[in-house]
């Protein structure tokens, strides 16, 4: 089946930086690649996705990339706030493993004043 | 919209005893996904419900099982329970049987003691 890596595990910026958190997937047959923040206490929101025929998306302060020759797609947040503060979770829908999602480990994403 | 409902929201059980955890989805969505987050963990999927009938399934034990009911709510039933599936299970609905762009709850969580 699928399986997702993420990177970095945790993840410190100070206000108004960039952070990039990095994810690899396995199967070449995935085609659709969302992400999702998840505050404590709260369960998993969609952020943005992508599917595999784009390289790019944007919304707002937040960019995915794909890159599928290497299969790996990231997530850009630029000029990050306090709210920014949250677990972020890739992951990945394979047609190949029956369409199921598969999420990754998560980045515990830290935003210092 | 209340969005995606589940309760209870914290339940402890002892080893060998079974739980019921219940769900109602977003209005309007008519798929029901129940997944378990261990700590530090992202989601694993465990199955899928559309139409009164699970759909998909992910690598799940038979001591997990489910229901969707009539109204698109739904219950995961856990049997003879480990301490092993202590951890934090999330419901998410979506519109017409797909795992894309999905609406968690905030989940219940479940120690086994």
């Amino acid at each position: 089946g699928e399986n997702v890596e993420q990177h970095p595990s945790t993840l410190s910026v100070q206000e108004g930086d960039s952070a990039v958190i990095k994810c690899t997937y396995s199967d070449s047959a995935s085609n659709y690649f969302p992400w999702y923040k998840q505050e404590l206490g709260k369960g998993p929101q969609l952020i943005i996705d992508i599917r595999s025929n784009v390289g790019e998306k944007k919304d707002q302060r937040i960019a995915v990339t794909l890159n599928k020759t290497a299969k790996h797609f990231s997530l850009h947040i630029t000029e990050t706030q306090p709210e920014d503060s949250a677990v972020y979770f890739c992951a990945a829908i394979s047609t190949g493993g029956g369409n199921k999602l598969t999420f990754g480990t998560g980045t515990q994403l830290k935003v210092e004043l | 919209d209340a969005g995606v409902t589940q309760s209870p929201t914290h339940l402890i059980k002892t080893r060998g005893q079974q739980v019921t955890l219940r769900c109602s989805p977003k209005s309007g969505h008519d798929t029901v996904s129940w997944y378990q987050q261990a700590l530090g963990q992202g989601p694993q999927f465990i199955f899928q419900y559309y139409e009164e009938e699970e759909r998909q399934r992910g690598n799940f034990p038979d001591r997990f099982s489910g229901h969707q009911f009539p109204n698109y709510s739904s219950e995961l039933n856990v049997n003879a329970l480990l301490l092993g599936d202590s951890a934090l299970y999330l419901c998410a609905s979506s519109p017409g049987r797909t795992n894309e762009k999905l609406f968690f709850g905030s989940g219940t969580q479940l120690s086994v003691l």
